[in-house]
């Protein structure tokens, strides 16, 4: 079957810029996170989207980010007014009530 | 909050050494689990503890889940170059969120 998918792949922008991250999870999973991960470095949480619950934003790091979960499905995450400190890999995980992620390929931001 | 520590950051050995990773949670946890992520790859899932004091094996991979359920470790024997990448835990305090740790970086020397 089908795992988690992330478009693009990659996405150049300029400064100050809006961009949109989409992640189609796997089929049935009621879970969806973020996370960001610079080079090098750990897996950043962004938020969590569980079944028609609120989600929780608690990561994410300024009111420029959002995020959307539509029909329980697709999600979009929105950074508006990119930073030059907003580069780096955004990594998208669905899972069902097992816990265990299923990680998508990422999407490599890169803000010039 | 919850916090989830692993140590060390980076571990560079030759092949054929083994290498160890370890895990410790500010909280006691549901559950941990560990993912291994390639460079230039993503996490990919391992195994996920539940029990107190569990102990699972995956061929020259030890997991082992503490009593107190708040550590963990992993422990590879007679590392070899496909071991090469990034270990993460990841501990489940029953809310379905992952905390995860910073990972440790494996380096094997050929």
């Amino acid at each position: 079957g089908a795992g988690v998918s992330q478009s693009p792949s990659n996405k150049v922008t300029e400064k100050g810029k809006d961009v949109e991250l989409r992640c189609d999870p796997i089929s049935g999973h009621t879970a969806l996170y973020w996370y960001r991960q610079s080079l090098g470095q750990g897996l950043e949480f962004l938020i969590y989207f569980q079944g028609n619950s609120a989600p929780d934003k608690s990561g994410l790091p300024s009111d420029r980010f959002s995020a959307e979960r539509t029909g329980g499905s697709v999600s979009t995450l929105t950074i508006q007014r990119t930073q030059q400190e907003d580069s780096a890999v955004y990594l998208c995980a669905s899972s069902s009530t097992s816990s265990e992620q299923y990680f998508g390929p990422g999407t490599r931001l890169t803000v010039t | 909050g919850q916090q989830v520590m692993q140590i060390p950051q980076y571990q560079h050995v030759q092949e054929g050494e083994d290498f160890t990773t370890y895990c410790n949670s500010s909280t006691t946890l549901s559950n941990i689990q560990w993912y291994k992520q390639r460079p230039g790859g993503h996490p990919v899932f391992l195994i996920q503890l539940v029990k107190s004091g569990e102990v699972k094996k995956q061929k020259r991979l030890t997991f082992q889940f503490g009593e107190a359920k708040k550590n963990s470790s992993l422990h590879i024997t007679a590392t070899q170059t496909t071991d090469v990448g990034t270990y993460f835990c990841a501990g489940d305090n029953a809310g379905n969120m992952l905390t995860f740790g910073g990972g440790t970086r494996l380096m094997v020397k050929p």
